[in-house]
């Protein structure tokens, strides 16, 4: 089955600083990738998604991730984090080696301190 | 446009008890999801509906869960009988496109369930 690894469960950052939050998955094939967001108290949101295309993804808020296929990997960035981008960020893919299943990782806790 | 609806937003029973949730995706959805997401981890998807029909129901406990999505709208997600290990955050999602790659999924407040 398809699994996908969130190595960072818990990041604390000050605002400005850059932030990269890991995300590798297990089966490859015809892959999307997303990264979703849920602030305090919200619904979990879309951030960004890769499909096809340019690997270099743009999402809200400044957001950006990378799709490296050899890597297994889609690591989500931001040069220069904010207060409000405290937040819970999951990583999902949907693949055709996971049989179309979306698959969530454990997610990365982020606390930005003002 | 509104979201997807959930309902209740919270709720407390004890073990052996059974429940039902309720989902109402954004209009127009064909596919409907229900996920579990037991604190600390990430969702897990637990049944996909393209339309009335299921997609993926691997991931069922089918011996207590179930689910239906009746007329290709409003779902409902059942748990008889409950066990403790069941407490989590039940959230439905819903996408525009068929199920299978290419799919943006659009969630739901969830649905917290303690099970005593």
């Amino acid at each position: 089955a398809q699994s996908v690894s969130q190595h960072n469960h818990h990041v604390i950052l000050s605002e400005a600083a850059s932030l990269e939050l890991g995300c590798n998955y297990s089966y490859g094939g015809t892959v999307n990738l997303f990264w979703y967001v849920q602030y305090p108290g919200q619904h979990l949101q879309l951030l960004l998604k890769y499909f096809s295309g340019d690997p270099l993804v743009k999402g809200i808020k400044g957001f950006e991730a990378e799709f490296i296929k050899s890597k297994f990997s889609f690591n989500l960035r931001k040069p220069s984090v904010q207060w409000s981008d405290t937040a819970e960020y999951f990583c999902a893919v949907i693949s055709s080696g996971g049989s179309y299943i979306p698959t969530f990782g454990r997610g990365t806790s982020l606390i930005v301190h003002p | 446009e509104a979201g997807v609806a959930q309902s209740p937003r919270y709720k407390i029973i004890e073990k052996r008890q059974s429940v039902a949730f309720w989902c109402n995706p954004i209009s127009g959805h064909a596919t409907l999801y229900w996920y579990q997401q037991i604190l600390g981890q990430g969702p897990k998807l637990l049944i996909q509906f393209q339309n009335n029909g299921v997609v993926d129901d691997s991931q069922l406990p089918k011996d207590r869960f179930s689910a239906e999505r009746l007329k290709g709208v409003d779902s409902t997600l059942k748990i008889q009988p409950a066990k403790l290990e069941d407490s989590a955050v039940y959230l439905c999602a819903s996408s525009p496109t068929r199920a299978g790659v290419g799919q943006t999924q659009y969630f739901g407040p969830g649905t917290r369930l303690l099970v005593l």
